[in-house]
């Protein structure tokens, strides 16, 4: 499959942990976005990445959020001190470098925090 | 910020019907794009518009962008099941690089 892929698909977790999400953009494409998604609502940006630089950082995000992409490929998504609010379907998303170039999605981490 | 809205939130069809969505924008966007997601799914891009008043199809799938670059609708005649899910448009600013989601259509079918 040469997709975008995500790992884990399902994680649950209690409120207080760490968790980190991983992403694998399609191989050539430069661009990686990380979308959150609540029922009910489209994808919300959080973050994006031109290569392995982090170019633009939602305001919506909290401190307790960071993400990487150390060498221009997969990337990471980490919560901090998860709280119940975080529970969502956490998206990545990657595409080519340009104004009018498609976003190909991965298939979601739901995160639940219980 | 930009903000992209849609109209109606939920759209219950008649099988064979047609329908319309509607997706407007806060600010001119350079391109608009319109997704699918099936339930459970992930959204999969079906279709870009770039150009002032353009005017795609697809199938059944009618997409157009409107003369202002502010707003966007996609029209599906004679629906069919397949067709049930959660239609996005997303749109980019002038300047920046991220989309822009509205918070979708979803479509259920009658059969």
């Amino acid at each position: 499959d040469t997709g975008v892929s995500q790992d884990p698909r399902h994680k649950i977790t209690k409120r207080g942990q760490n968790v980190t999400f991983r992403c694998d953009p399609i191989s050539e494409h430069n661009r990686l976005y990380w979308y959150r998604q609540t029922l009910g609502q489209g994808p919300e940006f959080l973050t994006y990445f031109q290569n392995e630089a982090q170019l633009e950082k939602s305001r919506l995000l909290s401190n307790r959020f960071s993400a990487e992409r150390p060498k221009g490929s997969f990337s990471t998504l980490e919560i901090q001190r998860t709280e119940q609010g975080d529970s969502a379907m956490y998206l990545c998303a990657s595409s080519f470098r340009g104004e009018n170039t498609e976003a190909f999605f991965g298939q979601g981490t739901r995160l639940t925090v219980v | 910020g930009q903000q992209v809205m849609q109209i109606p939130q939920y759209q219950h069809v008649q099988e064979g019907e047609d329908f319309t969505t509607y997706c407007n924008s806060s600010t001119t966007l350079s391109n608009i794009q319109w997704y699918k997601q099936r339930p459970g799914g992930h959204p999969v891009f079906l279709i870009q518009l770039v150009k002032s008043g353009e005017v795609k199809k697809q199938k059944r799938l009618t997409f157009q962008f409107g003369e202002a670059k502010k707003n966007s609708s996609l029209h599906i005649t004679a629906t069919q099941t397949t067709d049930v899910g959660t239609y996005f448009c997303a749109g980019r600013d002038n300047n920046d690089y991220k989309l822009s989601f509205g918070a979708g259509t979803t479509v259920t079918v009658r059969a």
